[in-house]
């Protein structure tokens, strides 16, 4: 079975601080991995696709890494904000139609 | 461009009751998405479509219906509400043959009592 897992589940983290959020999938085939924020009450916003070829990508204060033969996954946010509190989710897509979510990482930032 | 535009956003049925979803894109994407999320839950794939006239089954389909008459429009119907079906549905699509994010409607949440 295909799974996507996200750890913690939850994490409060004080303003100011860097933080690493967790993505590890079974099965190494993947054709791109993406990260999502989903804000309460509404859709799912793309941060970063990272393409099968590709070990990272880089938007702003966010940072996103790929390793395929661990199945993992990791983004970086650095100098943390509270308006960087929301859910974050990856999703892996295998090619095709079929992208499998993660159940997410509830993240609250402190002022 | 709107995007994805889902409506309504809100909805409650009374068990037996049927509605539409609707969901609707103007970026001209041919494949399309319908996923529900439930509390603490990935999101599960209903149905999908790779263009019009095209549709079929994802992960958890049963209750639900799904046309795709044109390009922009991928309606979701639900025919006879359960309880089992209170949940946040998501309508996405993306473009074809790149590595292009998924693009994501703000959601309706349903609730069947």
């Amino acid at each position: 079975k295909q799974e996507v897992t996200q750890i913690p589940a939850a994490l409060s983290v004080p303003e100011g601080e860097n933080l690493v959020l967790n993505c590890s999938f079974t099965d190494s085939a993947i054709y791109n991995l993406q990260w999502f924020r989903q804000d309460p009450g509404k859709g799912l916003t793309s941060l970063l696709l990272i393409q099968s070829s590709q070990r990272e990508q880089t938007s702003g204060r966010l940072n996103a890494s790929l390793d395929k033969s661990s199945g993992r996954s990791t983004l970086y946010i650095a100098a943390s904000q509270p308006g960087d509190s929301a859910t974050y989710l990856c999703a892996r897509n295998t090619g095709g139609f079929k992208t499998i979510f993660g159940a997410g990482t509830r993240l609250f930032v402190k002022a | 461009n709107a995007g994805v535009t889902q409506t309504p956003k809100f909805r409650i049925l009374k068990i037996g009751q049927s509605m539409t979803l609707q969901c609707t894109q103007d970026m001209n994407h041919n494949y399309m998405y319908w996923y529900r999320q439930d509390p603490g839950m990935g999101l599960k794939l209903i149905y999908y479509s790779v263009g019009a006239g095209i549709t079929d089954k994802g992960e958890v389909p049963n209750g639900y219906n799904v046309s795709r008459s044109t390009t922009e429009d991928f309606p979701l119907r639900l025919e006879l509400a359960a309880p089992s079906q209170t949940s946040v549905y998501f309508c996405a699509s993306i473009e074809t043959g790149t590595n292009s994010p998924l693009h994501f409607g703000n959601g309706t949440r349903l609730t069947v009592t």
